[in-house]
């Protein structure tokens, strides 16, 4: 099966700041991914489909990237209401693995 | 509005059977694939399995694969996850979400298995 590898597993940046979470596919598996922002007590939220599509509703600071077996999620300026931690997930193949999850604090 | 709404929190001892389920509105239900996700206490997510309500097509991970049964009735708008035996270890949330980019998200069933 294929591993979803994401980095770092933790971060803490400043308000403003320009954060990036990385997930690496063990094999390539085109652009079939999808990034989630899960907070404390809530289901996970969509945030991107196909690496780069933003989710209807998603504030535009996020965005993301790659294709192949890397990709990148961005946020370009980080607010407070970004705490959280986010996964990715590979769909182009059962299983649809998801990464460990890169948690997001405020410093 | 699409939505997905689960049955309500479970407590059971190890070795009962369990049943839970997630109901679809707001969409044509038998035509997205419905996916159940597993989250440990202060842990991440893992990918159980999906089904196809439109024709009943189902695939498991291995790590869940002869664990857990999951299936769907479309004719009520509704998928299960079902556990024959239930373990101390099978404590968990339990999340249903809808498509393969999995939009939107139940709002989860919590499961604890406790003698």
């Amino acid at each position: 099966d294929i591993q979803m590898t994401q980095s770092p597993s933790s971060l803490s940046a400043s308000v403003g700041d320009r954060v990036t979470i990385t997930c690496r596919a063990s094999q390539a598996i085109t652009n079939y991914l999808a990034w989630y922002q899960q907070k404390p007590g809530k289901p996970p939220n969509l945030l991107i489909y196909g690496a780069s599509t933003l989710q209807s509703g998603v504030p535009s600071r996020f965005s993301g990237s790659g294709s192949g077996t890397d990709f990148t999620l961005t946020i370009s300026s980080l607010q407070p209401e970004d705490v959280a931690t986010y996964y990715c997930q590979k769909y182009n193949s059962v299983p649809w693995t998801f990464g460990q999850g890169t948690k997001v604090e405020i410093k | 509005e699409v939505q997905l709404v689960q049955s309500g929190a479970e407590v059971k001892k190890p070795g009962e059977s369990l049943k839970i389920s997630c109901k679809g509105s707001g969409y044509n239900f038998s035509s997205y694939w419905i996916g159940w996700v597993r989250q440990t206490p202060g842990k991440g997510l893992e990918w159980m399995g999906i089904v196809y309500p439109g024709d009943s097509d189902t695939r498991y991970s291995p790590s869940f694969q002869g664990q857990v049964t999951i299936s769907a009735d479309k004719s009520i708008s509704t998928a299960y996850l079902q556990w024959n035996s239930l373990k101390a270890s099978d404590t968990a949330m339990y999340y249903c979400a809808r498509g393969k980019w999995f939009d939107p998200w139940g709002q989860g069933t919590l499961v604890t298995v406790s003698s």
